[in-house]
């Protein structure tokens, strides 16, 4: 069953304009959650993460937003450029219990210049 | 500081076949994964290591067995490769900050089971 879902596959978005990749999870004891970045070929990078004390946190163009009582969050991007081409996974993990990540099935993210 | 390293980047094999994948890390992290990606179904664990000397199932342990040879290096193994193996896998190490921890990955190897 999976406890992150990224019901999103695909994303199209034109340069300059913001891309929102959206995630939700079902695991109420998730409380530290990261984005990851990868290109083809690649492992995935560490892009942003959010811990559950906080609900934004912001790195330049990278935005992550986290809604607990829905048990969602989401990244922006602004402004999207052509390089944040890439498939975004979103993933989670408790700090108690095993120290161990879950991983969203992926959104490939295009943006068109 | 090369951070996670991989090797093989490409490997096929037959049925029945049998390989290790090498793994390392020179970030003097303490927790190690193995990660498989499919298609459609993102990164799921086989297995883990907390540390030197402990390692534990993950999600889809069936076919592997993995052995932390000291702290830097943690492998996977098949022992009798199944074209469900059919994969792209990923080691990652851990940083332990006091918020949480974030895994760095390997560049990842393309396993194909005929």
């Amino acid at each position: 069953d999976q406890q992150v879902k990224q019901n999103s596959p695909s994303l199209s978005v034109q340069e300059g304009r913001i891309s929102i990749l959206n995630c939700d999870y079902t695991n109420s004891m998730f409380d530290y959650f990261l984005w990851y970045k990868k290109y083809p070929a690649e492992g995935p990078t560490f892009l942003i993460s959010i811990s559950s004390i906080k609900d934004k946190n912001e790195d330049g163009r990278f935005t992550v937003f986290l809604n607990k009582s829905a048990k969602h969050l989401s990244l922006h991007i602004v402004p999207s450029q052509p390089g944040d081409s890439a498939v975004y996974f979103c993933a989670a993990s408790a700090m108690t219990g095993a120290n161990n990540l879950f991983f969203g099935t992926g959104t490939r993210l295009t943006v068109i210049p | 500081n090369a951070g996670v390293t991989q090797t093989p980047k490409f490997q096929v094999l037959k049925t029945g076949q049998s390989m290790t994948l090498q793994c390392a890390q020179d970030m003097n992290h303490n927790s190690m994964y193995w990660y498989r990606q499919d298609p459609g179904m993102g990164l799921r664990l086989i297995y883990y290591s907390a540390s030197e000397g402990t390692t534990d199932k993950g999600e889809v342990p069936n076919g592997y067995n993995v052995s932390r040879l000291n702290k830097r290096e943690f492998s996977l193994r098949l022992e009798s490769a199944a074209p469900s193996q059919t994969s792209v896998y990923f080691c990652a190490s851990t940083f332990t900050s006091g918020s949480g921890e974030t895994q760095y990955f390997g560049p990842g190897t393309r396993l194909l089971v005929l």
